[in-house]
């Protein structure tokens, strides 16, 4: 079954504080996409990084970083010196071979002045 | 590029009536258009898929006679909730899918449909 767990509902650190967003994923497919987007109290969806199977090098862009590992089908998300402003629900997606998006349930994040 | 805006960015209507929601691609062509439902505090559930010049694919559960999709043209698909209801409140998401470019999906900032 094709599936993405995001297990924290919630979370909530002060600011300044590192913060990691877990998602594990399961697939049947060779070859498949993970993403990350933000949704802000907006309601518009920001896309934060698109990482391909066979890609597993860790990346980093500005304080976001992001570990994928297939070993243990994990694509985590972490947020370093975390700010007021990084408050926003963060959902992990799977693409699938029909190029559908597989969700996560989303995890809010609040940062606390 | 690869901007997809949506009309209206919310809408509040009686319940009984229809509303008409916008999905257009600005800047490319859209070989495909999803329709998405969000609820609040949940994720993303698809509702559609819909491909230029053909017949949307519904998801298992939804109405097709309750959400009428039409996607006209390489640049806008619309999605009608007929009769809408105070359970059809929800936040609508589209997203148009490029042609080439790894097939990804841009997304529209959404349709917060409130029913009295």
């Amino acid at each position: 079954a094709q599936k993405v767990t995001q297990a924290q509902t919630e979370i909530s650190v002060v600011e300044k504080e590192d913060v990691t967003l877990d998602c594990v994923y399961e697939t049947r497919d060779t070859t498949y996409y993970l993403f990350w987007y933000k949704q802000p109290p907006s309601g518009e969806l920001v896309f934060l990084i698109r990482r391909n199977s066979f890609d597993e090098q860790n990346e980093i862009s500005g304080r976001y970083s992001w570990n994928f590992q297939k070993s243990t089908s994990s694509f985590n998300f972490t947020i370093t010196a975390s700010q007021v402003v990084d408050s926003a629900v963060y959902f992990c997606a799977l693409r699938d071979s029909n190029y559908q998006l597989i969700w996560g349930a989303g995890t809010k994040l609040i940062i606390k002045p | 590029g690869a901007v997809v805006s949506q009309h209206p960015s919310w809408v509040i209507c009686k319940s009984g009536t229809s509303v008409k929601i916008e999905c257009r691609s600005l800047d490319f062509q859209a070989t495909t258009m999803f329709w998405y439902r969000q609820f609040p505090k949940q994720s993303l559930m698809l509702m559609a898929t819909s491909n230029e010049g053909s017949k949307a694919t519904y998801e298992q559960g939804v109405e097709k006679d309750k959400f009428l999709i039409n996607h006209a043209s390489l640049t806008l698909s619309t999605l009608t909730v007929t009769s809408a209801h105070p359970e059809d409140s929800s936040f609508y998401i589209c997203s148009a899918r490029t042609r080439g470019s790894n097939n990804e999906q841009f997304f529209g900032p959404g349709t917060r449909l409130t029913v009295l």
